[in-house]
């Protein structure tokens, strides 16, 4: 069965320090992938998905980038973070673009 | 555009009580529509999707759903509410192929 792995479960920063959060897919082949945000009592917002190696499309302007340098890794990273990159970070795959996604546990991150 | 509202932010029932929670769509084209449920720091998990199949869909842990077009609706029920399905509650629709707009979310409350 296909697992989906993401860590740290928490992670605490300095304003202006880098970020890289990573996240891997077992059990299956060529996924698409996706990085999710969830601010405090609100939904999800998406980052950034994959459809394959290499290949990112970016959904909003943001302090954050995405790389996939292999089929099932996914990671998130920032060169600088603001105070405004805290929340719940998320990864998710599916197997086909018009599939359900299924989540990781996700990335509780938190600026000082 | 597609959108999707979720009437109830907060929602109370009693342990045992049946349990309906409200989610209107709006698309221009057939959607597909999914519930997912999140339980504190972790991922989400989907409970049940609509792909244009039956309109009364069955879920996880004795979930379901029904899709009404006249109405625009795909509220979720539960004959009879757990302790354990006490969670956040996400409605969701598939803008396009790999973009999911999520609602803000519910927040199943359950009394013993």
């Amino acid at each position: 069965s296909q697992t989906i792995h993401q860590w740290p479960a928490t992670l605490v920063q300095p304003v202006g320090s880098p970020l890289s959060l990573e996240c891997t897919v077992e059990g299956t082949s060529n996924p698409n992938l996706y990085w999710y945000r969830q601010a405090a009592g609100r939904g999800l917002q998406l980052l950034f998905y994959s459809v394959g190696i290499g290949q990112i499309s970016s959904e909003v302007p943001q302090n954050l980038s995405a790389s996939r340098p292999q089929d099932r890794q996914f990671i998130l990273s920032s060169k600088k973070l603001l105070l405004s990159d805290s929340g719940f970070y998320l990864c998710a795959w599916s197997a086909e673009s018009d599939q359900p996604q299924h989540f990781g546990d996700g990335t509780r991150l938190s600026i000082l | 555009a597609q959108s999707v509202t979720q009437l109830d932010s907060h929602v109370s029932v009693s342990e045992g009580t049946p349990v309906l929670l409200r989610c209107n769509y709006s698309s221009s084209y057939s959607p597909s529509l999914f519930w997912y449920v999140q339980h504190p720091n972790k991922g989400l998990q989907l409970l049940l999707k609509y792909t244009s199949a039956a309109t009364l869909v069955k879920g996880i842990n004795g979930f379901e759903a029904e899709f009404k077009k006249s109405e625009t609706s795909f509220h979720l029920t539960k004959p009879s509410a757990h302790m354990s399905d006490a969670a956040e509650y996400f409605c969701v629709v598939s803008a396009r192929p790999g973009k999911l707009i999520f609602g803000q979310g519910t927040t199943l409350q359950v009394k013993p």
